[in-house]
């Protein structure tokens, strides 16, 4: 079955410092994986994926994530937080073949310090 | 563009009572997947409807089930509603059918059971 860890459940960063969330997955083959943010009360938004191909990606609102398949790990990461980036951050992982739906992480809380 | 939909947006049940939540899917998108997110957790897979029919399902007792209707919208019924059933219940649709994970979320609704 497949799985993700989101090792850490908060953290704190500074405004303009850079971020790293760390993110690791358990399945299989090769998997699509994601990442998503939560803000409070709200549905989730998709910050980018991975399906296939080069293993750095683009998302939106300046992150990028690196698949590393040695690692099992799809860390995101942004070089320069701002205040707005306060959310809880998600990353999951979806099989090939649909039925399983997406499997998520428990999450991380970003809290932005001034 | 219209976006994914969901109402309504908070809910208050009495335990043993049903709950049907609705969800309109993003224009153009076919697959309609259905996520609970109890607090302070990640979301888990319900179920997925494809084509009007059930694709896909996560580890929930039948009580829960859905409906997908010809224009792709879902509603999601729970029976004999249980304290464990509050959370924020999660629609997300998406293009293609099995294999298509990239998954666009609504807002959610807010199911309180007492």
């Amino acid at each position: 079955a497949q799985s993700v860890t989101q090792p850490d459940i908060h953290i704190t960063v500074s405004e303009g410092a850079s971020l790293e969330l760390r993110c690791n997955y358990s399945y299989g083959a090769t998997p699509y994986l994601f990442w998503y943010v939560q803000s409070p009360g709200q549905g989730l938004q998709l910050l980018l994926k991975y399906f296939s191909g080069d293993t750095l990606v683009q998302g939106i609102k300046g992150f990028e994530a690196e698949f590393k398949r040695s690692q099992s790990s799809f860390n995101l990461r942004k070089p320069s937080v701002h205040w707005s980036d306060a959310a809880e951050y998600f990353c999951a992982v979806g099989g090939r073949g649909g039925a399983d739906g997406l499997t998520f992480g428990k999450g991380t809380h970003l809290i932005i310090q001034p | 563009e219209t976006g994914v939909t969901q109402s309504p947006t908070h809910l208050i049940k009495t335990r043993g009572q049903q709950v049907t939540l609705r969800c309109s899917s993003q224009s153009g998108h076919n697959t309609v997947s259905w996520y609970q997110q109890a607090l302070g957790q990640g979301p888990q897979f319900i179920f997925q409807y494809y084509r009007e029919e059930e694709n896909g399902r996560g580890n929930f007792p039948p009580r829960f089930s859905g409906l997908q209707f010809p224009n792709y919208s879902s509603e999601l019924n729970v029976n004999a509603l249980e304290l464990d059933d509050s959370a924020l219940y999660l629609c997300a649709s998406s293009l293609g059918g099995i294999g298509s994970y990239e998954q666009y979320f609504g807002p959610g609704t807010r199911l309180t059971v007492t």
